[in-house]
């Protein structure tokens, strides 16, 4: 089974500087997907950026971006020039590639605080 | 196009009891899942839906069950309430539940048993 591990249950950044949240997962699969999710206190959780494993550059989303290390399981997100908007629940999330799958696995979650 | 609708938003019930919570997917989607969100646990999937079949499900007890009708809405129905069933439950849906395909959250139901 595979599981997702966030390190950093809450951050705190800056308004307009640069966080990056971390994530690390163990599969012993070849083909996946990784996501980031946003929660804000309304609860929606909205899809923020996602990686597909087989590529080997990294996705980018305006100002959000992802560092993904396949051979070290580990896939960042980095919150570029931070708005007072990012402040949320940031989680890490794993599927697997092709048929028959059809959940995520999530982890536990980051919340991040944005600084006036 | 409307999002994921998820009703009803808050829910108080006591020990013992059931409840039914339910689902609507964006139109046009054909794949649901859902998921309970805890303090504790964080997010755990229960199961998924596609054309009226539930095709994965999570490790939850038999208590914890679901249905999706021929219009693509889903209901997940809990029996026998517990204190430890409190929690969000959250819905997603995608065209075909496809892994390639985003999932779209809705808002949650939050189930508190007293």
């Amino acid at each position: 089974a595979q599981t997702v591990t966030q390190s950093q249950p809450e951050m705190s950044v800056q308004e307009a500087e640069t966080v990056t949240l971390s994530c690390t997962y163990d599969t012993s699969e070849s083909d996946y997907y990784l996501f980031w999710y946003k929660q804000p206190p309304s609860r929606q959780m909205i899809l923020v950026i996602r990686q597909e494993a087989y590529k080997q550059q990294n996705a980018t989303e305006n100002r959000f971006s992802v560092n993904f290390q396949k051979a070290a399981k580990s896939f960042s997100l980095k919150i570029s020039d931070s708005q007072l908007g990012d402040a949320a629940m940031y989680f890490c999330a794993y599927r697997s590639y092709g048929a028959g799958s059809y959940q995520l696995t999530f982890g536990k979650g980051t919340k991040l605080s944005v600084i006036p | 196009k409307a999002g994921v609708t998820q009703t009803p938003r808050y829910l108080i019930k006591t020990r013992g009891q059931q409840v039914t919570l339910s689902c609507s997917p964006i139109s046009g989607h054909r794949s649901v899942s859902w998921y309970q969100q805890t303090p504790g646990q964080g997010l755990q999937f229960l199961f998924e839906y596609f054309s009226e079949t539930q095709r994965n499900k999570g490790n939850f007890p038999g208590r914890f069950s679901g249905r999706q009708f021929s219009n693509s809405r889903s209901e997940m129905n809990v029996s026998t309430l517990e204190l430890g069933d409190s929690a969000l439950y959250l819905c997603a849906s995608s065209l075909t539940g496809q892994s390639n395909q985003p999932q779209h959250f809705g808002d949650g139901t939050r189930l508190s048993i007293l």
